[in-house]
């Protein structure tokens, strides 16, 4: 067990909605991570938190954003849900470490978009 | 662009057998980390081994064994006298050193199923 929890753990929404996910990290991380891992896929890196502000991002729309707070927790906010957004979207703290990587991850919510 | 691929979507296998999955990947930077990482049926990515760039000795940890080849862009993970626990997928990852925040490019995974 990494200490890396996230809620919900399952949630169905409809095409237009907003949602809010959350994670805890495991403590004394200062780093945060979210992933979006489709059905059958690896995970795709959608940004990275470090003491309240995102220092990196992949390749997703601004309709994607979160908040670091500063206990470390986190939150992934989806605007204007979309049925491409289902997927299981993960959780991973970390140290900050520009390059070693070593993520902690949690289980994941998974969110339906009907 | 940094890149991932694990050619083998599903592997099948009898339990006490041998299993390699291979892992090749795609990178412009002289220094980075790979990874191997495990996702069982709850989700969770479990960290197995961080390799960096520098350092080809292959490395074997109980019944898993990894070997580095920056020759042939290959990380490839073998997994010896296999058991049912062992069925999962797993994924192999690529985090390059130059890209100032710690973020991981996944291949899209090898599903490992272990009969009885």
């Amino acid at each position: 067990e990494t200490g890396v929890t996230q809620s919900p753990t399952h949630l169905i929404k409809t095409r237009g909605q907003q949602v809010t996910l959350r994670c805890s990290s495991q403590s004394g991380h200062n780093t945060v991570s979210w992933y979006q891992q489709a059905l059958g896929q690896g995970p795709q890196f959608i940004f990275q938190y470090y003491r309240e502000e995102e220092n990196g991002r992949g390749n997703f729309p601004p309709r994607f954003s979160g908040l670091q707070f500063p206990n470390y927790s986190s939150e992934l906010n989806v605007n204007a849900l979309e049925l491409d957004d289902s997927a299981l979207y993960l959780c991973a703290s970390s140290l900050k470490a520009p390059n070693t990587g070593e993520l902690f991850f949690g289980e994941g919510s998974r969110l339906t978009v009907l | 662009a940094q890149k991932v691929t694990q050619a083998q979507t599903e592997i099948s296998v009898v339990e006490k057998e041998d299993v390699t999955l291979d892992c090749v990947y795609e990178t412009r930077d002289t220094t980075y980390y790979l990874f191997w990482y495990k996702q069982p049926p709850s989700g969770e990515l479990v960290f197995l081994i961080r390799r960096n760039s520098f350092d080809e000795q292959n490395e074997i940890s109980g019944r898993y064994s990894w070997n580095f080849q920056k020759s042939t862009s290959s990380f490839n993970f073998t997994i010896t006298a296999s058991q049912v626990v062992d069925s999962a997928v797993y994924f192999c990852a690529l985090s390059e050193a130059n890209s100032g925040y710690s973020t991981l490019t996944f291949g899209k995974g090898t599903m490992l199923l272990v009969s009885p």
